[in-house]
Order: structure tokens, then C-alpha cells, then sequence
């Protein structure tokens, strides 16, 4: 049962243009949504998060925005850099424990 | 390098043998998760720790996977009598429990990568 799922396993976007990755997820108990970039021979790091009694959390570059009634969750990426090249996985949690689910991940490419 | 560090990074391995990987998380954090991804997944859980206490284990763990934290500072994870479905890049994370604002920020080391031939 994949409680989260990335349904774009990847994804090509020009340099300085928006990114867009989304994420969704099934279980309504998640109470904290994450993304996580990974590069090559690298393990996770976290990017961003967003507390499910949001709908958005902005970071620089980096903004995230849930709809909780859509369980639908997109990291959004203005402008674009070739340097943001990974893979992005959205991960989530809930209250009553400490293990984070993630999805299978969304490869984005930026180009020049 | 204060970061989480693993041990070792690859192992090539033959079927039927036992492998075991160490992690070594950052100093502070007293929690540390073991996680298993392999090619076109996701991060599975598998694991976890609060200091020496092993609090949730994962039913992908199977009785040939154990995992032990024995002083609360470095852990091991051993994998007995190992098959090609083991083949695998594991992940150990490690988190200070604090602010839910943070909840769920895991630091990961670079991984262990295991190829069972």
C-alpha cells in the first residue's frame, strides 16, 4: 500500500523557469509533509516542510502548499537553477509516530 | 565531518553470507532510523531507535535482519545468511526529538550500498 505516491517519475524544466513536483498522498492521518532532495552517491536532505494545519510554507526558492482535502502536496521551485538537478521525494508523518513514509521520488532535470 | 557516517559504503557479498553495516550518527541526536532504498523506490523504513531502545521495527525486517544501538551512540545493522532480493542501498538517519516544527527532519548519511551476487 503506497500511502504516499509520486506519480511523475520525472521531470525536465529550463533554467530560470518554474518547477512544479507534485505528490499525493492517501492516508488522512499525516500531520507533517516534507521534501527531501537526494543527489547521486548522496543521501537524503531535507528541503523543505509543512505542518498539515497549513497550506503553504515558503522558503526562498522553495515553496510548498498542501490541500489537504485534494491529500494533494506540491513543491514548487522559482527560478529554476541547474544546480537543483536530484531527485525530489515528498515524505509525510503523523503524530502518533516517528517514521516518515516517503514516495518513489520525482527525477528533475534543469537545463540550461 | 560532524554529519552521519556509514560503514561500509559498498559491500559485494555472495549469497548466504552474513554482511553487517555501522552507522554513526550525528553526536546530539539520541534517535536514529535505519531505512532501505532500492532502484526506482523510495526510502523504506525499516527501523528505529531512541537511544538504546529499539521502538518500531518494520515487517519488511525479517528474522534474518537484526539491528542494535547498545550504548546509544553507534548502530549496526546485520543481515544473515543474505539473498539477492537484500541487494539494496541502506540508509541510517539520525534526529534529535524536539520542536514539532522540526518533526520529522532526518539527517541521512550517504548510505551502505549491499550487492548480493
Amino acid at each position: 500500500d503506497q500511502q504516499v505516491k509520486q506519480n511523475s517519475p520525472s521531470l525536465s524544466v529550463q533554467e530560470g523557469r518554474i518547477s512544479i513536483l507534485n505528490c499525493d498522498y492517501t492516508n488522512s492521518m499525516f500531520d507533517y509533509f516534507l521534501w527531501y532532495k537526494k543527489y547521486p552517491a548522496e543521501g537524503p536532505t531535507f528541503l523543505i516542510s509543512i505542518s498539515s494545519i497549513k497550506d503553504k510554507n515558503e522558503d526562498g526558492r522553495f515553496t510548498v502548499f498542501l490541500n489537504k482535502s485534494a491529500k494533494h502536496l506540491s513543491l514548487r521551485i522559482v527560478p529554476s537553477q541547474p544546480g537543483d538537478s536530484a531527485v525530489y521525494f515528498c515524505a509525510a508523518i503523523t503524530a502518533n509516530t516517528d517514521k516518515l513514509i516517503f514516495g518513489t521520488g520525482t527525477r528533475l532535470q534543469v537545463f540550461p | 565531518d560532524t554529519g552521519v557516517s556509514q560503514n561500509p559504503r559498498h559491500k559485494i557479498t555472495k549469497r548466504g553470507q552474513n554482511v553487517t553495516f555501522r552507522c554513526d550518527p550525528i553526536s546530539e541526536h539520541n534517535r536514529l532510523y535505519w531505512y532501505r532504498q532500492t532502484l526506482g523506490q523510495g526510502p523504506e523504513f525499516l527501523t528505529y531507535f531512541q537511544n538504546e531502545a529499539q521502538l518500531e521495527k518494520s515487517r519488511l525486517l525479517s528474522d534474518r535482519f537484526s539491528a542494535e544501538r547498545p550504548k546509544g551512540s553507534f548502530s549496526t545493522l546485520e543481515i544473515q545468511r543474505t539473498e539477492q532480493g537484500d541487494s539494496a542501498m541502506y540508509l541510517c538517519a539520525s534526529s534529535f526529538p524536539g520542536d514539532r516544527a522540526v518533526s520529522g527532519e532526518l539527517f541521512f548519511g550517504e548510505g551502505s550500498r549491499l550487492t548480493v551476487l
